[in-house]
């Protein structure tokens, strides 16, 4: 089945800091959703980007479906941004979720 | 708009004690999963349902048994838990495989089996 690789696992930055985290896929997708799960264990839709680009405020997203990968890039980082960041893709045509392992981002103040 | 309910959000078991995890969406969606997540983990497939009436198994089925008791709910139920069920239990939902639309995920459901 189709693997997911996310890096760096860790990931510790000074308030203020930019970043860029990465999300590597073995096949061909046709979707690919970034999620933050906050320290209360909530996970939150960040974005869902097949391709192309997307911002939302501090945060962006690439997604380079014919190089199989995407990219997350949090820029001005804030203590609230602290948590594990999951990239996730469809297996197949059931839909269901493949998750990476996660990167796991400390904002320090 | 509530999205995607779990209920409980926590819960303790002894070990062979039974429980029912609930989840209901009001998105109208087609498709329901339900996922454990294990600590320094991801998240891993249980049971899906990609239609109302259907039911299939993900990577970890054994121990769960789940139903779709209509379109809006999703019940993940565990006979006689186990303390490797331990886990944070998610559900989630979307409109269908091949939609080209994201997954939404409840709030999780905490559970320890003593």
């Amino acid at each position: 089945g189709i693997q997911v690789e996310q890096s760096p696992p860790d990931l510790i930055l000074q308030e203020g800091a930019n970043s860029t985290l990465r999300c590597n896929f073995s096949d061909s997708v046709n979707n690919l959703q970034w999620f933050h799960q906050n320290p209360w264990g909530q996970l939150i839709n960040l974005f869902y980007i097949p391709s192309g680009t997307k911002q939302n405020g501090r945060l962006s997203a690439t997604t380079v479906a014919t190089e199989r990968y995407s990219l997350l890039y949090i820029s001005s980082s804030q203590t609230t941004d602290s948590g594990v960041y999951f990239c996730a893709v469809p297996s197949s045509n059931t839909g269901k979720l493949i998750f990476g392992q996660g990167t796991t981002l400390q904002v320090k103040p | 708009n509530a999205g995607v309910t779990q209920t409980p959000k926590f819960q303790v078991l002894k070990t062979g004690q039974s429980m029912t995890l609930q989840c209901a969406q009001d998105m109208n969606h087609n498709s329901m999963y339900w996922y454990r997540q294990d600590p320094g983990m991801g998240l891993r497939l249980i049971y899906y349902s990609a239609s109302e009436g259907t039911t299939d198994k993900g990577e970890v089925p054994n121990g769960y048994n789940v139903s779709r008791l209509n379109k809006r709910e999703f019940s993940l139920r565990l006979e006689s838990a186990a303390p490797s069920q331990t886990s944070v239990y998610f559900c989630a939902s979307s409109r269908g495989p091949g939609s080209n639309q994201p997954q939404h995920f409840g709030d999780g459901t905490r559970l320890s089996i003593l």
